[in-house]
């Protein structure tokens, strides 16, 4: 089936810093999701984007936070800076419509120090 | 709150037996509900989802029933296989499916 890929599969970096974390989604799908987990807990929604803008974010999704897809490019989450509590898996989705099935990448898997 | 709770974590099946994961729901305004498996890669995949407006719906081994009421959904796999063996995960959206509220998972395991 379709496939969305996720780069890097794995991050660690210290406390403070930036890190952005790379999506790419399946090719013709025009809405695109990220969602968190914290080891031992459930996958959490962040975020929403569509038409190259935030359709909605939950209230994980910090000020630290932000996401863009620069002309077809990778859809991105980035984080200035990184907390403690940011350490978790980052999972990416992208679906063609806001009501069809989502499709969920591996997952990024972040550890701040 | 939890939103969307698998309160079995864990379940064990002999192989070609029934497996039956359930999950209840808080938000009455979810109108679609769905299942998912996590492969080895970890990413969660669809297995089947339902609206709101049927009660039941049936794919090959998969039956998904939703108890709408009670609040309550749940999946039947027929024939259990090892392959079946995962981490299933109920999920939950309104509206549309921007936004979907997943369960904490049950991991599955199908003995031979």
């Amino acid at each position: 089936g379709p496939k969305v890929l996720q780069i890097p599969s794995h991050q660690i970096i210290d406390m403070g810093q930036m890190v952005t974390l790379n999506c790419d989604p399946v090719s013709n799908h025009l809405y695109f999701y990220w969602y968190k987990q914290i080891l031992g807990q459930q996958m959490e929604f962040l975020v929403n984007f569509y038409n190259g803008k935030v359709m909605e974010k939950s209230k994980l999704f910090k000020d630290q936070f932000s996401v863009e897809r620069p002309d077809g490019s990778y859809f991105t989450l980035k984080i200035q800076p990184t907390a403690l509590e940011d350490s978790a898996v980052y999972f990416c989705a992208s679906s063609f419509t806001g009501i069809d099935t989502q499709y969920f990448g591996p997952g990024t898997r972040l550890l701040v120090l | 709150g939890q939103q969307v709770k698998q309160s079995s974590p864990s379940l064990t099946v002999q192989e070609g037996g029934i497996s039956i994961l359930n999950c209840d729901y808080e938000n009455d305004m979810f109108d679609y509900f769905a299942w998912y498996k996590k492969y080895p890669d970890n990413s969660p995949t669809l297995l089947i989802s339902v609206r709101s407006n049927v009660d039941k719906r049936e794919d090959g081994r998969l039956t998904v029933f939703l108890n709408k009421s009670g609040k309550h959904f749940s999946l039947h796999i027929t024939a259990s296989q090892p392959e079946d063996t995962a981490v299933y995960l109920c999920a939950a959206g309104a509206g549309g499916n921007e936004k979907i509220t997943f369960g904490a998972g049950t991991k599955l395991t199908i003995k031979p």
